[in-house]
């Protein structure tokens, strides 16, 4: 069984500050995903990344794949409360049809 | 397009009771999928279909049945409800031609089961 692990579970912070949220595993995946999910709502795919290294920047959202394709992190810069929700990273086996989740980072960005 | 769209937004039942959640998609995507949402325990694959008349068992799929007899259509029945099947479950759809195949899912609004 494919397990990913996020730290932290929980974030509180100003608007304005940086955070990296981190998603780790003892596996190698496919492709990695990350999701974000508002409060009564279904998780929104943010990106993908499938290279060993790969870095992708989507406004002031960065994520990094690790090189061995076992770890990942996403990076926000100068966060705003519209980031606030519950971050979500998934990712995809050799099967491709069975995507695992990690439980999740749970950000609030306070005005 | 409305996406994926999920039936009923709430549902109560009592222990022994059945009933069908609805999901349907308008984007002909091949790849359907139903997961379960609890606290702590993040999202679980219940079963997928890779198309109309294919379905396969994820992560947690005993007390759950599903079919899939249309590409737009995959409705999840729950057989004999259970207070440990009390979710918020969520129905997703993939075309599998993303950078990530079948791993970039649309996902529904979710419905949110209580078993009494």
């Amino acid at each position: 069984t494919q397990l990913l692990e996020q730290s932290p579970q929980f974030l509180s912070i100003q608007e304005g500050e940086n955070l990296t949220v981190y998603c780790n595993s003892s596996s190698v995946f496919s492709s990695l995903q990350w999701y974000r999910q508002e409060p009564g709502e279904g998780p929104v795919l943010l990106v993908t990344v499938v290279t060993g290294g790969e870095v992708k920047k989507l406004k002031r959202l960065t994520f990094q794949f690790g090189d061995a394709r076992k770890d990942s992190s996403l990076h926000i810069t100068a966060a705003q409360p519209g980031d606030t929700g519950l971050y979500l990273c998934a990712g995809g086996g050799g099967s491709n049809y069975k995507l695992t989740f990690g439980k999740g980072t749970l950000l609030t960005v306070n005005p | 397009n409305a996406g994926v769209t999920q039936t009923p937004k709430f549902q109560v039942l009592k222990t022994g009771q059945s009933m069908t959640l609805q999901c349907a998609q308008d984007m002909n995507h091949e790849y359907m999928s139903w997961y379960r949402q609890d606290p702590g325990m993040g999202l679980r694959l219940i079963h997928y279909s890779v198309g109309a008349g294919i379905t396969d068992q994820g992560e947690v799929p005993n007390g759950y049945n599903v079919s899939r007899s249309t590409t737009e259509d995959f409705p999840l029945r729950l057989l004999s409800a259970a207070p440990s099947q009390t979710s918020v479950y969520f129905c997703a759809s993939s075309s599998g031609r993303g950078t990530g195949g079948y791993n970039e899912q649309f996902f529904g609004p979710g419905t949110r089961l209580t078993v009494l």
